[in-house]
């Protein structure tokens, strides 16, 4: 299947700070990818959909100014927590879609972020 | 995207098959049938898809009624490393928007020795 990396593996930082959070489609290219945020016994939640060199899509209930997302190429989108806070600490999943096979979806490893 | 039902929990023996039950009524017809896993603390792993025809793969079988109603993914042979929360998800399989994973609170599969 194909590869999607996803960096760092786990973060922990202090109140207020911000975080980024990358993901990269290393053996294909993706126009779009999917945000994720799974808290502890929960399923996951779609946060949002990446478009590359243009505005992502937001689910409703998440902050667009608080989850900055920017997709600058067609393998690589970032996820930026900003001014994070305790009940930012989640797992946070990225997905793409690889066209080569049938736009089947591939999932980072996770980013588990800790907000001190 | 269509909702889907599934049983929260599931035992299975070691070496015998499991078969895991997902309800999709609302279905569309141009709805395909995912089906992921999530280990635990990893990123979901692809494991079969299918639109109204039975599929097999290396990991695993896929039936799907002839209503499209409901279908069952087997593991033929479960081993202690299938023990994981089983998603059944139904997907446009376009991308963009229409092509988003809504997950579902899935089915926990534990493999008992």
């Amino acid at each position: 299947g194909a590869v999607v990396s996803q960096h760092p593996s786990w973060v922990i930082c202090k109140s207020g700070t911000s975080v980024k959070i990358e993901c990269r489609s290393l053996d294909f290219q993706a126009t779009t990818m999917f945000w994720y945020r799974q808290f502890p016994k929960q399923s996951l939640m779609l946060m949002a959909t990446s478009n590359e060199g243009s505005k992502a899509t937001y689910e409703q209930g998440v902050e667009k100014d608080k989850f900055l997302i920017n997709h600058a190429s067609l393998t690589l989108s970032t996820l930026t927590v900003t001014s994070a806070h305790p009940e930012d600490s989640s797992f946070y999943i990225c997905s793409a879609p690889d066209r080569r096979q049938g736009e089947k979806l591939f999932f980072g490893s996770g980013t588990q972020l800790s907000v001190l | 995207d269509a909702k889907t039902t599934q049983p929260p929990s599931m035992d299975c023996a070691e070496g015998r098959a499991a078969n895991l039950p997902c309800n999709h009524s609302t279905i569309s017809g141009n709805e395909y049938v995912y089906w992921y896993r999530q280990i635990h603390s990893q990123g979901p792993q692809y494991i079969i898809h299918g639109l109204k025809n039975n599929e097999t793969n290396e990991m695993a079988s896929l039936i799907i009624t002839e209503d499209r109603k409901s279908s069952t993914l087997i593991l033929p042979h479960a081993t202690l490393r299938d023990t994981a929360v089983y998603y059944c998800i139904v997907r446009v399989a376009l991308g963009g928007n229409t092509g988003k994973l809504i997950f579902g609170q899935g089915t926990t599969l534990q493999v008992k020795p």
